[in-house]
């Protein structure tokens, strides 16, 4: 079956640490996107990529890095910098970042815990 | 001011009753809009498009109205099952005329027996 996979569903981790959460998606897309989700908010987009060894920020990228190295994943470093790092992370993808109308696929998200 | 906003709710409403939610959008050049689907703790999946003619589906109907830039959803006949979150969600041409999703914060829905 087609679709995107994140990895882990939750994640703990302490303090000053970074940390790598995992996308992965074989429906063939172009673009994907990360995104963080807090309670009672909506999504905010960290950082988008449209095409292989490219990625660009979204509205909240401080704290976050990521690369595109293989059009198949997207990985997400928080990093020490991010100063509140606890949330929901979703990763998404769509077939390219161009056409009108293109649906957005979601993984079933990350919930990071920073303990 | 956000540029995509809902009310958050929460609209607690009896099976079988009738719930319209609207969503306003501040850019102008938005091009294409959708209604989100999100249940508790779960990612978002599409519930549906919007066009500019208005659609339906089912017991969903949405509209767009460009002037006044806003889009709404109408669920008719609502069961159990449609207790979830609704994200209103449009398109918007970032650099390079790439299209950015931004998404609003929600409107809760709880269908009540």
């Amino acid at each position: 079956d087609g679709g995107i996979t994140q990895s882990p569903k939750y994640l703990f981790r302490k303090e000053g640490q970074n940390v790598t959460l995992s996308c992965e998606q074989n429906l063939n897309h172009d673009a994907m996107y990360w995104y963080r989700q807090d309670p009672g908010q909506g999504l905010r987009l960290i950082y988008y990529s449209q095409i292989v060894n490219d990625f660009q920020k979204g509205d909240i990228a401080e704290g976050y890095s990521v690369s595109r190295e293989k059009k198949e994943s997207f990985p997400l470093t928080v990093t020490s910098a991010q100063k509140n790092p606890t949330a929901f992370y979703l990763c998404a993808s769509s077939i390219d970042l161009w056409r009108m109308n293109t649906e957005a696929f979601f993984g079933q998200g990350t919930r990071l815990t920073v303990v | 001011r956000k540029e995509v906003e809902q009310d958050p709710g929460p609209f607690n409403v009896p099976e079988g009753a009738t719930v319209a939610f609207n969503c306003t959008y501040s850019n102008s050049a938005s091009q294409s809009f959708f209604w989100y689907r999100q249940d508790c703790r779960k990612e978002p999946k599409l519930l549906m498009s919007v066009y500019s003619s208005g659609n339906e589906d089912g017991r969903f109907t949405a509209q767009l109205n460009r002037a006044s830039q806003y889009i709404s959803l109408l669920i008719r006949d609502s069961k159990l099952s449609d207790s979830a979150t609704y994200l209103c969600v449009v398109t918007v041409i970032s650099s390079g005329s790439a299209r950015q999703l931004t998404f609003g914060s929600g409107t809760q829905l709880t269908v009540l027996p």
